[in-house]
């Protein structure tokens, strides 16, 4: 069975302050895709980053790097320097191979000028 | 179209009536997924169709929920005899195979349904 757990509820940052969502996932599958997306108060669902179960490296995009973990299964998502507008609820979310795909409940980011 | 596309964008409908939720997807997509997000809450999977494969139905709530998709376009969500707690918005998202790797799903704005 696949799913996603983001135990973080909610979280409070101060601008310019790093932070880090944490995501933990199961899946049988030898092969699937890691997501993270943002939902801005506007309500739609914005792409942030994937990254491939098979990818051998980390990688940073801007101000968004991940961590993936396949020994712990966590595939964490860290801002760096937020700034007031990454205010949004962020969601991670697993594919397997099959193209099925499942999220977490989200972490509510706030941050605060 | 550019985008996935749901309509209505709002629906507010009484307990007891039918109501059927639409969804086009970007083209030539083979994969879509209809998911149901409650206020405050996260993405409830709900059914995922995948080219001409059996959908997979797992997370459909009651017998009330059925959907359909002709081919690889249009999807239609049908809720029967509504009641309140089907108040939500129902997100509709699409995703296709690039040499082998799925793509990231996109997502419409959502159909905002509210049973009164």
């Amino acid at each position: 069975a696949q799913k996603v757990t983001q135990a973080q509820t909610e979280i409070s940052v101060v601008e310019k302050e790093d932070v880090t969502l944490d995501c933990v996932y199961e899946t049988r599958d030898t092969t699937y895709y890691l997501f993270w997306y943002k939902q801005p108060p506007s309500g739609e669902l914005v792409f942030l980053i994937r990254r491939n179960s098979f990818d051998e490296q980390n990688e940073i995009s801007g101000r968004y790097s991940w961590n993936f973990q396949k020994s712990t299964s966590s595939f964490n998502f860290t801002i760096t320097a937020s700034q007031v507008v990454d205010s949004a609820v962020y969601f991670c979310a697993l594919y397997n191979q099959g193209g099925k795909l499942i999220f977490g409940q989200g972490t509510e980011l706030s941050v605060k000028p | 179209g550019a985008g996935v596309s749901q309509s209505p964008s709002n629906k507010v409908t009484e307990k007891g009536k039918d109501v059927e939720l639409r969804c086009d997807p970007i083209s030539g997509h083979t994969a879509l997924y209809w998911y149901r997000q409650r206020l405050g809450q996260g993405l409830e999977f709900l059914i995922y169709f995948q080219g001409n494969s059996a959908p997979d139905k797992s997370g459909l709530p009651s017998d009330r929920f059925s959907a359909e998709r002709t081919g690889e376009s249009v999807s239609t969500l049908t809720i029967q005899r509504t009641q309140q707690e089907d108040s939500a918005v129902y997100l509709c998202a699409s995703s296709s195979r690039d040499r082998g790797l799925w793509t990231e799903a996109f997502f419409g704005q959502g159909t905002r349904l509210t049973v009164v």
